[in-house]
């Protein structure tokens, strides 16, 4: 079974900083997912990687497939951006079932 | 909108009730999902249908049931509500493992 490990588990931050948080997994995989989930909210998926690095807006995600390890980066951070980013992970397979780490709380005040 | 739809968005059931959760996608997504999610415990697997006609276990299935009654619907079913069944449930669909499209999310309390 694949381990998904994220940190940090909670990060503050003030409007404008640069954030990054990170993630680790255990086993080779397929693809991996960030996805976002505003408090008491749906889960909104941002970005899914199986190599190299993708940007939208102000996010990027990169992976590093030998580290197995991904990044996901908010630049110019903002009040808005203060949510759960959830890693989630592809081991492959036909089911296309995802394992999930256990998210990190951002929380960037202005 | 085109998406994933779940109903209701909100239930409180007394322990040993029965209900269906009801999840339907319009992108003709293959791949369908029930997921809960709990504090501290993240996101675990109840039950997916990798394809229409096909339902398997997750990590955590035990008093629960599912029907994918066709391509677009996957319902989940607790037929005698625990206190421990109290969680905030996701149906989710994906085509081939691309991805994902989650719902709204269903926040049931059983008292």
């Amino acid at each position: 079974k694949n381990e998904v490990e994220q940190s940090p588990q909670n990060l503050t931050a003030q409007e404008g900083e640069f954030i990054t948080i990170n993630c680790s997994y255990s086993v080779g995989i397929s693809a991996l997912h960030w996805l976002q989930q505003h408090p008491g909210g749906g889960i909104v998926s941002l970005f899914m990687l199986s190599s190299g690095k993708k940007k939208h807006g102000r996010l990027i995600a990169t992976i590093n497939i030998q580290e197995k390890h991904s990044s996901l980066h908010i630049t110019a951070s903002h009040p808005r951006d203060s949510a759960v980013y959830i890693c989630a992970v592809n081991s492959g397979g036909s089911n296309y079932k995802l394992t999930f780490g256990k998210g990190t709380l951002l929380t960037v005040n202005p | 909108n085109a998406g994933v739809t779940q109903t209701p968005k909100f239930q409180v059931l007394k322990t040993g009730q029965s209900m269906t959760l009801q999840c339907a996608q319009d992108m003709n997504h293959n791949s369908m999902y029930w997921y809960r999610q709990d504090p501290g415990m993240g996101l675990r697997l109840i039950y997916y249908s990798a394809s229409e006609g096909t339902t398997d276990k997750g990590e955590v299935p035990n008093g629960y049931n599912v029907s994918r009654l066709n391509k677009r619907e996957f319902s989940l079913r607790l037929e005698s509500a625990a206190p421990s069944q109290t969680s905030v449930y996701f149906c989710a669909s994906t085509f081939w493992g691309e991805g994902y499209t989650f719902g709204s999310g269903t926040r049931l309390t059983v008292v």
